[in-house]
């Protein structure tokens, strides 16, 4: 599996916009990107995950770069409750067999200032 | 809807004590999976089942033993519990079916302390 960067950690004001990026330079054609959460002493919670074109769900919006080396989860409009770790993981999709889970980094720590 | 169960919540052990995490999914998943997470680190996979009755290794599985005895249960023993085992456990599990990706759906955790 293709290995992900992401910055440490980042501040966003309540309200706006988060835009969190992944670099993932690496990434095969049949690799796609997907974006965990983990909220403080929670299980890790889907958000969103993509292949080539953006997507967008009731939680993020995903954008994905025209050469596919790097990715922004964007949370539009930011709450408290969105402070936690966000995961950028790269991985073959597949099905039928072989499926060892998905390999997590150390994230973004994304902190919501009030 | 439960989804994914772990239990017990919170365990305390002594070193070389012997004990079992119990992790249930009532989502008819195929994949089930065991992490861990110590403070400051990513998950990382300790052991992971594609189907009833399969068992395979993953990324730190030194110390720990599990069964599939049934699909719907995933089951993680300490032989003899050690200082460093000390952690967070994770249980998921995932669809083998095509449109699901690779999304994987995870329980609360399992506080484990080994004194």
């Amino acid at each position: 599996d293709a290995k992900t960067t992401q910055p440490t950690s980042m501040d966003c004001a309540e309200g706006r916009a988060a835009n969190l990026p992944c670099n993932h330079s690496t990434i095969s054609g049949n690799e796609y990107v997907y974006w965990y959460r983990q909220i403080h002493s929670q299980g890790p919670q889907y958000i969103i995950h993509g292949l080539k074109n953006n997507e967008t769900n009731e939680m993020a919006s995903l954008i994905i770069t025209e050469d596919r080396k790097s990715s922004t989860l964007i949370l539009p409009h930011a709450t408290l409750r969105d402070t936690a770790v966000y995961y950028c993981i790269v991985r073959v999709e597949n099905s039928g067999g072989g499926a060892d889970g998905l390999t997590f980094g150390k994230g973004t720590h994304l902190i919501i200032q009030p | 809807n439960a989804g994914v169960t772990q239990t017990p919540k919170f365990r305390v052990l002594k070193t070389g004590q012997s004990m079992t995490l119990l992790c249930a999914q009532d989502m008819n998943h195929e994949y089930m999976y065991w992490y861990r997470q110590d403070p400051g680190m990513g998950l990382r996979l300790i052991h992971y089942s594609v189907g009833e009755g399969t068992t395979a290794k993953g990324e730190v599985p030194d110390g720990y033993n599990v069964s599939r005895l049934k699909k719907q249960n995933f089951l993680l023993g300490l032989e003899s519990a050690a200082p460093s085992q000390t952690s967070v456990y994770f249980c998921a599990s995932s669809s083998r079916q095509a449109y699901s990706g690779n999304t994987i759906y995870f329980g609360e955790g399992s506080w484990l302390t080994v004194v």
